[in-house]
């Protein structure tokens, strides 16, 4: 069975850094790329940052773009999302998600249950 | 990249059925068959229900089924169930090789 199970949201200041984890299981963590995507409240989901298999290759949305650094160790299936420079922009339950293939994101067929950011003075 | 379009709200009775429209452009639903559908009941995992415009994942029930025409992605719901409230999110892969979701849809099951 797969799980996604992120930690390290938590109440922040606005200016201050972050980071996330997700611990992955039951499945070959290193063979799939891995995303975030964030839901702020009241609003829809948005996608964050996604890295491949090997964590060669990255990408981010333009709105946190030089903010955030998405990374991953494969020996402890983790993944990670540094997050700085937060603003109130940034409040929203993030989600470790599974994506389908190694590298291109088509489609995201597993999802954690989210970790809340708050930015917040 | 622009979010895709969706209905912010559809509603149905028990046994009904009713569809969700997706739309975007070239450079997104209409350019490559990779659309997915999401449902999300608030304060849960989302649940992946549709990938690759129509096909259903191990464990979806087959009422839920999925289509595409043009820069149009729709997702319907047939034989309506009081469990299907949820919120629906609809998302393609793009041209610049990130997704994109749509602004979700809420669906009230009567």
């Amino acid at each position: 069975e797969v799980q996604l199970v992120e930690s390290g949201g938590t109440l922040v200041q606005p200016g201050g850094s972050l980071r996330l984890s997700c611990a992955a299981s039951g499945f070959n963590f290193r063979s799939y790329a891995m995303s975030w995507v964030r839901q702020a409240p009241g609003k829809g989901l948005e996608w964050v940052s996604d890295i491949s298999g090997s964590g060669g290759g990255t990408s981010y949305a333009d709105s946190v773009k030089g903010r955030f650094t998405i990374s991953r160790d494969n020996s402890k299936n983790t993944v990670f999302l540094q997050m700085n420079s937060l603003s109130a922009e940034d409040t929203a339950v993030y989600y470790c998600v599974k994506v389908s293939g190694f590298t291109v994101t088509t489609y995201f067929d597993y999802w954690g249950q989210g970790t809340l950011v708050t930015v917040s003075s | 990249q622009s979010a895709l379009t969706q209905p912010a709200s559809v509603s149905g009775s028990p046994g009904q059925s009713i569809t969700i429209s997706c739309t975007g452009t070239s450079n997104d639903v209409g350019g490559y068959n990779y659309v997915s559908w999401y449902q999300h009941h608030p304060g849960k995992a989302p649940k992946l229900m549709i990938y690759d415009v129509s096909n259903r994942p191990s464990g979806v029930s087959n009422r839920f089924s999925g289509s595409k025409s043009g820069n149009t992605a729709s997702l319907t719901v047939s034989g309506l169930q009081t469990e299907d409230e949820a919120d629906y999110y609809c998302s393609s892969y793009t041209s610049s090789s990130a997704p994109v979701f749509g602004g979700g849809t809420r669906l009230t099951v009567l």
